[in-house]
């Protein structure tokens, strides 16, 4: 197993335009989960899947976020019109069940520049 | 709402010595988790330990000790016989078990390990 993948790696775009990122978690993992990080910040929760069900979601997550866990497997983040706010680190990570003991395993994080 | 405190923004140690990095964390759970995770320049986020609420010995992983202190509420990271690779950024993090939310983090400290 090669861990948490997550596509691209970084990403510029224009205010206003619509992005999305992709995180394969490991493969027996049924929770995947999406934060994202600012400079000097900690990781923030944004929301997770267990399986395909999305079950909780941060009040950072405006209208303009969605995600998807299509068949339980590989997630999407997407962001629609994007802001200058939205420049961040989006991280992904993978759990069995609740993630007590092991604790998560993250992938390398999609930056996001809006210009 | 959990919430978890890490008061130091950066700290410096020489090589081969010891150093602590503070964590205090809130909660009026009685089963709990906290973690400490270590993400270096290239950004992934690395899991070191764990320690249960109810777990009565302090957790160890090699050189990573957890000195956890439930009454006052602190779950201190000692790192023994720090290196070079040591110089990262720590986080603090905590799930409540019984409620079934996802990780919470602190704002990390920036630990750099002098030659």
């Amino acid at each position: 197993d090669t861990g948490v993948s997550q596509d691209p790696r970084h990403k510029i775009t224009k205010r206003g335009q619509n992005v999305t990122f992709r995180c394969d978690p490991i493969s027996e993992h049924n929770r995947l989960y999406w934060y994202r990080q600012t400079l000097g910040q900690g990781p923030e929760f944004l929301t997770y899947f267990q399986n395909e069900a999305q079950l909780e979601k941060s009040r950072l997550l405006s209208d303009r976020f969605s995600a998807e866990r299509p068949k339980g497997s590989f997630s999407t983040l997407e962001i629609q019109r994007t802001e200058q706010g939205d420049s961040a680190m989006y991280l992904c990570a993978s759990s069995l069940d609740m993630g007590v003991l092991n604790g998560y395993t993250f992938g390398s994080g999609t930056r996001l520049t809006v210009v | 709402a959990q919430k978890i405190t890490q008061t130091q923004p950066g700290m410096f140690v020489q090589e081969k010595e010891a150093v602590t990095l503070d964590c205090t964390y809130d909660t009026s759970d009685q089963s709990y988790g906290l973690f400490w995770y270590k993400q270096p320049s290239s950004g992934e986020m690395i899991f070191l330990i764990y320690q249960g609420s109810y777990d009565e010995q302090n957790a160890t992983e090699g050189r990573y000790s957890l000195n956890f202190q439930k009454a006052r509420k602190s779950a201190n990271l000692v790192i023994s016989a720090s290196q070079l690779g040591d110089s990262a950024m720590y986080f603090c993090a905590m799930i409540r078990i019984s409620g079934n939310t996802p990780l919470v983090f602190g704002k990390g400290t920036r630990l750099s390990v002098i030659a």
